[in-house]
Protein backbone atom coordinates (compact mmCIF):
# COMPACT_ATOMS: atom_id res chain seq x y z
CA UNK A 1 0.00 0.00 0.00
CA UNK A 2 1.27 3.15 -1.23
CA UNK A 3 1.56 6.03 1.77
CA UNK A 4 1.99 8.92 -0.30
CA UNK A 5 1.19 8.81 -3.88
CA UNK A 6 1.22 11.38 -6.21
CA UNK A 7 -0.24 12.05 -10.05
CA UNK A 8 0.79 12.06 -12.42
CA UNK A 9 4.67 10.92 -12.22
CA UNK A 10 5.51 13.16 -15.22
CA UNK A 11 4.55 15.72 -16.74
CA UNK A 12 5.78 17.80 -19.72
CA UNK A 13 4.07 20.99 -21.17
CA UNK A 14 4.38 23.92 -23.23
CA UNK A 15 5.17 26.94 -21.79
CA UNK A 16 2.34 29.37 -20.64
CA UNK A 17 0.00 26.32 -19.97
CA UNK A 18 -2.27 25.76 -16.67
CA UNK A 19 -1.56 21.98 -14.96
CA UNK A 20 -2.45 20.28 -11.50
CA UNK A 21 -0.71 18.07 -9.47
CA UNK A 22 -2.63 15.83 -6.87
CA UNK A 23 -1.27 13.67 -3.84
CA UNK A 24 -2.89 11.31 -1.20
CA UNK A 25 -1.53 10.02 1.91
CA UNK A 26 -3.20 7.53 3.37
CA UNK A 27 -1.66 7.28 6.61
CA UNK A 28 -4.71 9.46 9.16
CA UNK A 29 -2.12 12.32 8.75
CA UNK A 30 -3.22 16.21 9.34
CA UNK A 31 -0.37 17.65 7.95
CA UNK A 32 0.78 17.87 4.53
CA UNK A 33 3.45 19.41 2.69
CA UNK A 34 4.41 20.29 -0.92
CA UNK A 35 8.34 21.00 -2.17
CA UNK A 36 10.32 21.97 -4.95
CA UNK A 37 13.48 20.46 -5.69
CA UNK A 38 15.47 21.87 -8.59
CA UNK A 39 18.24 20.85 -10.55
CA UNK A 40 20.61 21.26 -8.13
CA UNK A 41 19.08 19.04 -5.76
CA UNK A 42 17.30 21.52 -3.54
CA UNK A 43 14.02 20.70 -1.30
CA UNK A 44 12.73 24.03 -0.85
CA UNK A 45 9.10 23.91 0.95
CA UNK A 46 6.55 25.77 -0.78
CA UNK A 47 3.06 25.31 1.61
CA UNK A 48 2.06 23.40 4.21
CA UNK A 49 -1.67 22.43 5.12
CA UNK A 50 -2.65 21.15 8.58
CA UNK A 51 -6.25 19.71 8.83
CA UNK A 52 -6.66 21.97 5.83
CA UNK A 53 -5.93 24.96 6.82
CA UNK A 54 -2.80 26.62 5.00
CA UNK A 55 -0.20 26.93 8.09
CA UNK A 56 2.98 27.29 5.55
CA UNK A 57 3.29 29.57 2.80
CA UNK A 58 6.70 30.71 1.52
CA UNK A 59 7.70 33.14 -1.35
CA UNK A 60 6.11 31.64 -4.06
CA UNK A 61 4.69 33.14 -7.02
CA UNK A 62 0.96 33.43 -6.85
CA UNK A 63 0.66 31.27 -9.96
CA UNK A 64 0.98 28.00 -7.45
CA UNK A 65 -2.03 27.80 -5.75
CA UNK A 66 -2.24 24.59 -3.19
CA UNK A 67 -5.97 23.35 -2.36
CA UNK A 68 -6.54 21.08 -0.02
CA UNK A 69 -10.25 19.78 -0.01
CA UNK A 70 -9.64 17.43 2.89
CA UNK A 71 -6.73 16.63 5.13
CA UNK A 72 -5.87 13.04 3.14
CA UNK A 73 -5.20 15.46 0.04
CA UNK A 74 -3.12 18.52 -0.93
CA UNK A 75 -3.47 19.85 -4.78
CA UNK A 76 -1.11 21.80 -6.43
CA UNK A 77 -2.14 24.01 -9.77
CA UNK A 78 0.06 26.28 -11.34
CA UNK A 79 -1.16 28.46 -14.17
CA UNK A 80 0.71 30.17 -17.03
CA UNK A 81 3.70 27.70 -16.61
CA UNK A 82 7.35 29.43 -16.55
CA UNK A 83 10.74 27.51 -17.64
CA UNK A 84 11.79 28.31 -14.59
CA UNK A 85 9.17 25.90 -12.77
CA UNK A 86 10.68 22.81 -14.13
CA UNK A 87 11.48 20.98 -11.08
CA UNK A 88 10.58 17.60 -9.56
CA UNK A 89 7.70 18.39 -7.16
CA UNK A 90 7.20 16.27 -3.78
CA UNK A 91 4.19 15.86 -1.61
CA UNK A 92 5.08 14.89 2.03
CA UNK A 93 2.66 14.18 5.10
CA UNK A 94 3.30 14.30 8.94
CA UNK A 95 1.47 13.04 11.77
CA UNK A 96 0.55 16.47 13.01
CA UNK A 97 2.38 19.90 12.43
CA UNK A 98 4.47 19.88 15.54
CA UNK A 99 8.28 20.41 15.28
CA UNK A 100 9.02 16.68 16.00
CA UNK A 101 7.26 14.77 13.42
CA UNK A 102 9.13 13.08 10.71
CA UNK A 103 7.85 13.60 7.03
CA UNK A 104 6.87 10.60 4.72
CA UNK A 105 7.28 12.50 1.39
CA UNK A 106 5.87 11.05 -2.06
CA UNK A 107 7.21 9.60 -5.06
CA UNK A 108 7.96 12.98 -6.70
CA UNK A 109 6.40 14.36 -9.92
CA UNK A 110 9.19 15.61 -12.81
CA UNK A 111 7.71 18.66 -14.56
CA UNK A 112 9.39 19.54 -17.37
CA UNK A 113 8.59 23.08 -19.10
CA UNK A 114 9.28 23.10 -22.86
CA UNK B 1 15.93 33.82 8.01
CA UNK B 2 17.11 29.96 9.09
CA UNK B 3 19.90 28.74 7.13
CA UNK B 4 21.23 25.44 7.42
CA UNK B 5 24.54 24.84 5.52
CA UNK B 6 25.64 21.24 5.04
CA UNK B 7 29.25 19.77 2.92
CA UNK B 8 30.57 18.69 1.62
CA UNK B 9 28.43 18.68 -1.53
CA UNK B 10 29.53 15.62 -3.26
CA UNK B 11 31.75 12.97 -1.78
CA UNK B 12 33.41 9.86 -3.20
CA UNK B 13 34.37 6.95 -1.36
CA UNK B 14 35.93 3.89 -2.48
CA UNK B 15 33.88 0.97 -1.00
CA UNK B 16 34.68 0.36 2.60
CA UNK B 17 35.72 3.87 3.44
CA UNK B 18 34.18 5.78 5.70
CA UNK B 19 32.07 8.65 5.22
CA UNK B 20 30.90 12.22 6.82
CA UNK B 21 28.47 14.60 6.26
CA UNK B 22 27.96 17.84 7.93
CA UNK B 23 25.07 20.36 9.41
CA UNK B 24 25.36 23.93 10.72
CA UNK B 25 22.70 26.38 11.18
CA UNK B 26 22.77 29.65 11.65
CA UNK B 27 20.13 29.71 14.82
CA UNK B 28 19.75 27.47 17.64
CA UNK B 29 17.55 23.96 16.83
CA UNK B 30 15.18 22.64 18.49
CA UNK B 31 15.36 19.16 16.19
CA UNK B 32 17.20 17.72 13.51
CA UNK B 33 16.37 15.12 10.68
CA UNK B 34 17.94 13.33 8.68
CA UNK B 35 16.70 12.09 4.90
CA UNK B 36 18.24 10.03 2.53
CA UNK B 37 16.97 10.06 -1.26
CA UNK B 38 18.53 7.34 -3.29
CA UNK B 39 19.12 8.64 -6.88
CA UNK B 40 15.53 8.83 -8.58
CA UNK B 41 13.74 8.40 -5.81
CA UNK B 42 12.16 10.31 -2.70
CA UNK B 43 13.62 11.33 0.81
CA UNK B 44 13.10 8.99 3.19
CA UNK B 45 13.51 9.94 6.81
CA UNK B 46 16.34 8.16 8.95
CA UNK B 47 16.19 9.45 11.87
CA UNK B 48 15.65 12.57 14.39
CA UNK B 49 17.93 14.28 17.18
CA UNK B 50 16.60 16.19 19.78
CA UNK B 51 18.89 16.41 22.78
CA UNK B 52 21.94 18.71 23.23
CA UNK B 53 24.55 16.60 22.43
CA UNK B 54 22.64 13.80 21.51
CA UNK B 55 24.75 10.58 19.90
CA UNK B 56 22.27 7.74 17.67
CA UNK B 57 23.29 4.62 16.12
CA UNK B 58 21.78 2.44 13.17
CA UNK B 59 23.97 -0.33 12.35
CA UNK B 60 26.82 1.59 10.21
CA UNK B 61 25.50 5.25 10.66
CA UNK B 62 26.48 7.47 13.71
CA UNK B 63 24.29 10.82 14.00
CA UNK B 64 24.75 13.30 16.76
CA UNK B 65 23.52 16.30 17.47
CA UNK B 66 26.28 19.58 18.76
CA UNK B 67 26.06 20.49 22.53
CA UNK B 68 24.81 23.92 21.38
CA UNK B 69 22.39 22.35 18.98
CA UNK B 70 23.44 24.35 16.06
CA UNK B 71 25.48 21.42 14.52
CA UNK B 72 24.82 17.89 13.83
CA UNK B 73 26.37 15.06 11.41
CA UNK B 74 26.19 11.93 10.25
CA UNK B 75 29.24 8.84 9.80
CA UNK B 76 29.14 6.39 7.37
CA UNK B 77 31.36 3.43 8.86
CA UNK B 78 32.90 1.11 6.43
CA UNK B 79 30.38 2.20 3.04
CA UNK B 80 28.49 0.22 1.12
CA UNK B 81 27.29 0.10 -2.68
CA UNK B 82 23.49 0.43 -0.79
CA UNK B 83 24.99 4.07 0.60
CA UNK B 84 25.21 5.50 -2.95
CA UNK B 85 22.35 8.49 -2.53
CA UNK B 86 22.23 12.19 -1.11
CA UNK B 87 22.07 12.83 2.27
CA UNK B 88 19.85 15.73 3.90
CA UNK B 89 19.94 17.45 7.80
CA UNK B 90 16.89 18.82 8.16
CA UNK B 91 16.26 21.66 11.16
CA UNK B 92 13.34 23.20 13.16
CA UNK B 93 13.71 26.14 14.51
CA UNK B 94 11.10 25.59 17.76
CA UNK B 95 9.42 28.78 18.80
CA UNK B 96 6.14 28.07 17.78
CA UNK B 97 7.62 27.28 14.13
CA UNK B 98 7.84 23.70 13.03
CA UNK B 99 8.92 24.49 9.44
CA UNK B 100 11.81 22.03 8.72
CA UNK B 101 14.62 23.88 6.41
CA UNK B 102 16.51 21.67 4.66
CA UNK B 103 20.69 21.69 4.01
CA UNK B 104 21.50 21.19 0.16
CA UNK B 105 22.14 17.84 0.95
CA UNK B 106 25.79 15.82 0.24
CA UNK B 107 25.71 13.59 -2.14
CA UNK B 108 27.71 9.98 -1.73
CA UNK B 109 28.76 8.02 -4.51
CA UNK B 110 30.78 4.93 -3.72
CA UNK B 111 33.15 3.36 -5.53
CA UNK B 112 33.53 -0.89 -6.18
Amino acid sequence: DTAVSQTPKYLVTQMGNDKSIKCEQNLGHDTMYWYKQDSKKFLKIMFSYNNKELIINETVPNRFSPKSPDKAHLNLHINSLELGDSAVYFCASSQWAGESNEQFFGPGTRLTVL
Amino acid sequence: GQQVMQIPQYQHVQEGEDFTTYCNSSTTLSNIQWYKQRPGGHPVFLIQLVKSGEVKKQKRLTFQFGEAKKNSSLHITATQTTDVGTYFCAGTRGAGSYQLTFGKGTKLSVIP
